[in-house]
């Protein structure tokens, strides 16, 4: 299992501006997801980061906007940036420490653009 | 391409009534599924996963889930539930093996009416 924590839990950000999301891990994890979840809806993969390589973006999402960090084997973080009122979500990250298909998820944080 | 639904979007059950929430999937060979609980203001938590094997899993909080092959089902269950089941629950199946890559439902928003 892994345990994860996500920072900040919550902001209220003006469009146009970005906020760069924290996920931390209490174990080394190689595979490390960031979904999307609007109000109401399901979870849509953004893109898969794994340490030391480039993140995988899913269609429908540009690393112009979503970019993705992976400096180490712990931590990631996803920024929004040029935000609109369309980008209020929950984000959440999630790993897959074994491999094994099973994901562990973080509190996500939740953004509302205003 | 691997799918995943949930045709109930809202069940409300009495508190100690049994439950079953229902899942389809799409997919030619042996899915990987699961089953997630999200609780308000929580993040996703596992309930129970079903790889190959005993086609009954059992999982946590008392849950249990059949995978029917002939139905393509992956029903959720629990004989009496409590207050504290109240919650948003998602069925997922892995998409891209290679990529740990897994797709969510749309959800089924569960009610406990005292």
């Amino acid at each position: 299992s892994a345990v994860i924590s996500q920072k900040p839990s919550r902001d209220i950000c003006q469009r146009g501006t970005s906020l760069t999301i924290q996920c931390q891990v209490d174990s080394q994890v190689t595979m490390m997801f960031w979904y999307r979840q609007q109000p109401g809806q399901s979870l849509t993969l953004i893109a898969t980061a794994n340490q030391g390589s480039e993140a995988t973006y899913e269609s429908g999402f540009v690393i112009d906007k979503f970019p993705i960090s992976r400096p180490n084997l712990t931590f990631s973080t996803l920024t929004v940036s040029n935000m609109s009122p369309e980008d209020s979500s929950i984000y959440l990250c999630s790993v897959d420490p074994e491999g094994s298909y099973e994901q562990y998820f973080g509190p996500g944080t939740r953004l509302t653009v205003t | 391409a691997q799918s995943v639904t949930q045709p109930d979007i809202h069940i409300t059950v009495s508190e100690g009534a049994s439950l079953e929430l229902r899942c389809n999937y799409s997919y030619g060979a042996t899915p990987y599924l699961f089953w997630y609980v999200q609780s308000p203001g929580q993040g996703l938590q596992l309930l129970l996963k079903y790889f190959s094997g005993d086609t009954l899993v059992q999982g946590i909080k008392g849950f249990e889930a059949e995978f029917k092959r002939s139905q393509s089902s992956f029903n959720l269950r629990k004989p009496s539930v409590h207050w504290s089941d109240a919650a948003e629950y998602f069925c997922a199946v892995v998409e891209d093996s290679s990529a740990s890559k897994i797709i969510f439902g749309s959800g089924t928003r569960l009610s406990i009416r005292p």
